[in-house]
């Protein structure tokens, strides 16, 4: 079944704590990208791949890391989470150059 | 930058018709996407404009026009499961493959 997975789908964790949420899709997607989600504000982009050891900022980049090192995996990386950043984070993949994503099912982190 | 606005909600009856717009922002674009979201679970896509003009998949059409910065999704025959929040997005071409999401329409579809 094509789809995109990410862990843990819940985590709650402390100040400074390095955390990792990874997210592997098994579509053989060029592009993948990480999305937080808060109530009032939408999606937005924190950052996106456009293929393996390519990856850029987007909206908001401060405070995360990723890295691309496989094709089929994308972490998204916390050095030091700060409850400004409790959220729900999505993963998502697509062929590049189009415009059809697919999500992962989400991680609600809880910053404590 | 990019940026795009939608209404925070709408409420509609079953077997009405919805039109959720979005206006928008930026420098240039690829096309306009839509995307639904059901409460708990993960945006899903709809529907994509490329061009200029209508696009039909079932009850779902989607409308844009660069001219006017503005773009529609059209929910017919509204049914319970529609009850949803749905979002335009697009792709910037002077953002690289950055996307940028609108702030979601919640749609409450009533008996």
């Amino acid at each position: 079944e094509a789809q995109v997975t990410q862990n843990p789908r819940y985590l709650i964790t402390v100040t400074g704590k390095k955390l990792t949420v990874t997210c592997s899709q098994n579509m053989n997607h060029e592009y993948m990208s990480w999305y937080r989600q808060d109530p009032g504000l939408g999606l937005r982009q924190i950052y996106y791949s456009m293929n393996v050891e390519v990856t850029d900022k987007g909206d908001v980049p401060e405070g995360y890391k990723v890295s691309r090192k496989e094709k089929r995996n994308f972490p998204l990386i916390l050095e030091s989470p700060s409850p400004n950043q409790t959220s729900l984070y999505f993963c998502a993949s697509s062929r590049q150059k189009q415009e059809t994503q697919y999500f992962g099912p989400g991680t609600r982190l809880l910053v404590l | 930058g990019q940026s795009l606005e939608q209404p925070s909600e709408v409420t509609a009856v079953e077997g009405a018709i919805v039109q959720i717009n979005c206006t928008y922002q930026t420098s240039g674009f690829y096309g306009l996407s839509w995307y639904q979201q059901h409460d708990g679970g993960a945006p899903t896509f709809l529907s994509y404009n490329g061009l200029d003009g209508l696009e039909e998949t079932g009850r779902f059409s989607s409308f844009l026009s660069r001219s006017d910065s503005y773009g529609y999704l059209l929910l017919q025959e509204l049914q319970m499961k529609d009850s949803a929040s749905y979002f335009c997005a697009v792709r910037g071409k002077a953002a690289g493959n950055k996307l940028t999401f609108g702030g979601g329409t919640r749609v409450l579809v009533k008996p």
